[in-house]
């Protein structure tokens, strides 16, 4: 139980695209998802918290416009990246949570922007 | 300003033998403490908790010590194997979980058969 996943795995697109990344909690209802950035050779960094059916709530240095984070529901939370840069170039995970439980982690998407 | 350090970067065992990775904290509201494992372009995968309440916890091959006094923890790891070898991170959290993770920098735990 408790599988999280993500969609795409990798993705590679243009400067100033956009591009969406799902995160989907399987076999569990996810009352909380986290989006986090992982740059090489360093932590897992927070970038939000969503709630479903509530606005999410981005750390300090993470601008909302440009990562837009939606949970419709209780099974699935998107990050949309838009205006995308190189420097946006990382790896993107998120994690889901049932109540207060352990948070479960997806595998991961690696965005390249060229 | 990281408010948790992994000070050990990688870390190389031999096989069967004991595995210690070691985490220190700064921020004395944390209250539950835990560990994952992460294998190259896949998600950390939870392997063991324990609350600010206790000072061990042991799962199977992997016990995790807490020193609130020092602000340390540790993962032990024995009898270490070919398929530990992964990168550890610690996190910390307040309210016993119900706050956001603070993940530590991680260690690369290579284990030699």
């Amino acid at each position: 139980g408790a599988v999280v996943s993500q969609h795409p795995s990798r993705v590679i697109c243009k400067s100033g695209t956009s591009v969406k990344i799902e995160c989907r909690s399987l076999d569990f209802q996810a009352t909380t998802m986290f989006w986090y950035r992982q740059f090489p050779k360093q932590s897992l960094m927070l970038m939000a918290t969503s709630n479903e059916g509530s606005k999410a709530t981005y750390e300090q240095g993470v601008e909302k416009d440009k990562f837009l984070i939606n949970h419709a529901s209780l099974t699935l939370s998107t990050l949309t990246v838009t205006s995308a840069h190189p420097e946006d170039s990382s790896f993107y995970i998120c994690s889901a949570r049932e109540a207060s439980y352990e948070q479960y982690f997806g595998p991961g998407t690696r965005l390249t922007v060229t | 300003d990281q408010q948790v350090k992994q000070n050990s970067p990688s870390l190389s065992v031999q096989e069967g033998r004991i595995s210690i990775l070691n985490c220190d904290y700064t921020n004395s509201m944390f209250d539950y403490f835990l560990w994952y494992k992460k294998y190259p372009a896949e998600g950390p995968t939870f392997l063991i908790s324990i609350s600010s309440i206790k000072d061990k916890n042991e799962d199977g091959r992997f016990t995790v010590f807490l020193n609130k006094s020092a602000k340390h923890l540790s993962l032990h790891i024995v009898p270490s194997q070919p398929g530990d070898s992964a990168v550890y991170f610690c996190a910390a959290s307040e309210n016993f979980g119900n706050e956001k993770l603070t993940f530590g920098t991680g260690t690369r735990l290579t284990i030699i058969p």
